[in-house]
């Protein structure tokens, strides 16, 4: 089945400085990956559209230049969290379909 | 009014007991309907698509109202590994799924 593999799974950073998180689909191409966040005990929002060789779809109240996102080939979406604070702090998700939804295993950041 | 809203639970069964979550979806252009089950710190995982004519796996029962705009979800025989929270998710169509909050359901032996 598909596979979607998300890396890291758990960083810790300081403030102020930018963490990068990958997403590549492992044996399928995927023009499209979404990129979610979760806050705990909160449902999963979507936070951008990730789209491959344009510019990425940002939800509202989601600041693009805070959270890049790059999507340079069929296998690969990368999130950047630029000047990490403390309130960014939270799981973070990626997803891609093909016959169904299915999502990377996770980023738990945490900014001190 | 949220996009999908669920019972936050918690829900606590004994092992063996049959326990329903409800979930309704305010998009009545909504084209699809998955359960996800999600366990503590983990991705969302696919549990069953949702159709109107009800569809089983299993332990696992689910149906689709259109007309209510309403989902449900009956597990039966409850085990301890079906512990987890459980995810409402339907696709407006815009290729991202919407999420609901969850319902927490905790088994006990």
């Amino acid at each position: 089945g598909a596979v979607v593999s998300q890396h890291p799974s758990w960083v810790i950073c300081k403030s102020g400085t930018s963490v990068k998180i990958e997403c590549r689909s492992l044996d399928f191409q995927a023009t499209t990956m979404f990129w979610y966040r979760q806050f705990p005990k909160q449902s999963l929002m979507l936070m951008a559209t990730s789209n491959e060789g344009s510019k990425a779809t940002y939800e509202q109240g989601v600041e693009k230049d805070k959270f890049l996102i790059n999507h340079a080939s069929l296998t690969l979406s990368t999130l950047t969290v630029t000047s990490a604070h403390p309130e960014d702090s939270s799981f973070y998700i990626c997803s891609a379909s093909r016959d169904h939804f299915t999502f990377g295993s996770g980023t738990r950041l945490t900014v001190v | 009014r949220k996009e999908v809203e669920q019972d936050p639970g918690p829900f606590n069964v004994p092992e063996g007991a049959t326990v329903a979550f409800n979930c309704t979806y305010s998009n009545s252009a909504s084209q699809s309907f998955f359960w996800y089950r999600q366990d503590c710190r983990k991705e969302p995982k696919l549990l069953m698509s949702v159709y109107s004519s009800g569809n089983e796996d299993g332990r696992f029962t689910a149906q689709l109202n259109r007309a209510s705009q309403y989902i449900s979800l009956l597990i039966r025989d409850s085990k301890l590994s079906d512990s987890a929270t459980y995810l409402c998710v339907v696709n407006t169509g815009r290729r991202a799924l919407t999420f609901g909050s969850g319902t927490r359901l905790q088994v006990q032996p």
